[in-house]
């Protein structure tokens, strides 16, 4: 019953590195998605997916980039990391229907901080 | 202006109090409202969700949506220290999984229930 899992759970990088966040799902959803969390911000949209090959910007994309090659997995890039970016990222999954009983799962988290 | 607000408290009650939380909203397109639980360290999980005006309740929680006066509430009776976690507000226009590209939160707002 592992649900959305995230990967790492913390991560500390320098100015300018780059890495992989790690979202995967096993309760077969097709929308996943990438939100950032941030005092007095609360969550906000990077990027989203509603299948495999399809991707769409969020709210705030800017510096991020993603694909998704597979219903499970939807990594989440840094290129090029800047102290902005530091922040607990989560990632979301849920089914893609027009039902309200389709709730968002959320994974655990990865909290990243950036020197 | 953001489209959601909500008091980020923090807000602190003893045991068995009635705790009110709201957020309210300015865009007249959203119907779907949901409050969603936070606990230290975790994803959000979703508490309760409402369509249009009206009321919902769920054992200790209720819901209340007023769309005249753009404002929501999520009453808990009885508080427990269990209930003490981070509460955020999210609405969209749109139903179920097709609207998570264009969910709003609220910034949340941190609750303490002490014994």
């Amino acid at each position: 019953n592992a649900g959305v899992t995230q990967t790492p759970k913390f991560q500390v990088l320098k100015t300018g590195q780059s890495m992989t966040l790690q979202c995967a799902q096993d309760m077969n959803h097709e929308y996943m998605s990438w939100y950032r969390q941030d005092p007095g911000m609360g969550l906000r949209l990077i990027h989203y997916s509603v299948g495999a090959g399809i991707t769409d910007q969020g709210e705030v994309p800017n510096g991020y980039n993603v694909s998704r090659s597979t219903t499970e997995d939807f990594p989440l890039r840094l290129l090029s990391a800047a102290p902005s970016q530091t922040s607990v990222y989560f990632c979301a999954s849920s089914r893609l229907t027009t039902s309200y009983n389709s709730p968002l799962h959320f994974g655990n988290g990865t909290r990243l901080t950036v020197t | 202006q953001k489209e959601v607000e909500q008091d980020p408290g923090p807000l602190s009650v003893p045991e068995g109090a009635i705790v009110s939380l709201n957020c309210t909203y300015s865009n007249s397109a959203f119907q779907y409202f949901m409050w969603y639980r936070q606990y230290s360290r975790k994803g959000p999980e979703l508490l309760m969700y409402t369509y249009s005006s009206g009321n919902k309740e769920d054992g200790r929680f209720t819901a209340q949506v007023d769309k005249s006066s753009k404002y929501i509430s999520l009453f808990i009776r009885d508080s427990q220290p269990s209930d003490s976690a981070t509460y955020l507000c999210a609405m969209s226009a749109l139903a179920g999984g097709t609207s998570y590209g264009k969910l709003t939160f609220g910034q949340g707002t941190i609750l303490t229930v002490h014994p």
